[in-house]
């Protein structure tokens, strides 16, 4: 069975900041690994994924994420946030064919 | 292309009642998943169908039953509802549904229980 940990279930942080989303996941399978990000009131979607290759993955809206296979990490940055960014963002695992297991959450609120 | 469209978006139901939920992929799609979100559980995953056939459930009680038919559309339903099936349920559709194919989400039917 594969798990999800996002370690911060709140992030604060102030207009042009950065910021960076912490999640660790247990598998005993290679597994694929996502961001996603949900606006209120709306479904997910996907930021970024790491299928292979290069463990710097970059996706939409300036996010990037570094996948660390010793540390089973996958954790997401972002060099200058807006306030457009605040947001609930979840961590995802597919170990298996078919489903998604998602990490808590982290819920991030951009000050000005 | 239209993206994945839930319907209806909210529904407001009381204990012992049961519950349709429809899903429409992406065209082209023919995975359908569904999910239910609550604050004290999160993301949950219910079930995954491709081509009508069931291929993965979650840990769900048999109350939640879900069917795919020939154009891919989707329904969930919940018998016999109870306070704690109160979410959002999220319908996600992909291409094939294998580990790699992204999966788009809808915005979700929200669901209360009175």
């Amino acid at each position: 069975a594969q798990s999800v940990t996002q370690l911060d279930s709140q992030v604060p942080v102030f207009e042009e900041a950065p910021v960076e989303l912490r999640c660790n996941y247990s598998s005993s399978v290679s597994v694929y690994l996502f961001w996603y990000v949900q606006y209120p009131n709306q479904g997910l979607q996907l930021l970024l994924k790491y299928l292979s290759g290069s463990t710097l993955v970059k996706g939409i809206n300036g996010f990037e994420a570094e996948f660390n296979k010793s540390q089973t990490s996958f954790h997401l940055r972002k060099p200058s946030v807006h306030i457009s960014d605040t947001a609930e963002y979840f961590c995802a695992v597919s170990a298996s064919d078919y489903k998604l297991s998602f990490g808590a959450g982290t819920t991030v609120t951009v000050r000005a | 292309k239209a993206g994945v469209t839930q319907t209806p978006r909210y529904l407001i139901k009381t204990r012992g009642q049961q519950v349709t939920l429809s899903c429409s992929p992406i065209s082209g799609h023919r995975s359908v998943s569904w999910y239910q979100q609550t604050p004290g559980q999160g993301l949950q995953f219910l079930f995954e169908y491709f081509s009508e056939t069931q291929r993965n459930k979650g840990n769900f009680p048999g109350r939640f039953s879900g069917r795919q038919f020939s154009n891919s559309r989707s329904e969930m339903n919940v018998s016999t509802l109870e306070l704690g099936d109160s979410a959002l349920y999220l319908c996600a559709s992909s291409s094939t549904g294998t580990r790699i194919n992204e999966q788009f989400f809808g915005p979700g039917t929200r669901l209360t229980v009175l």
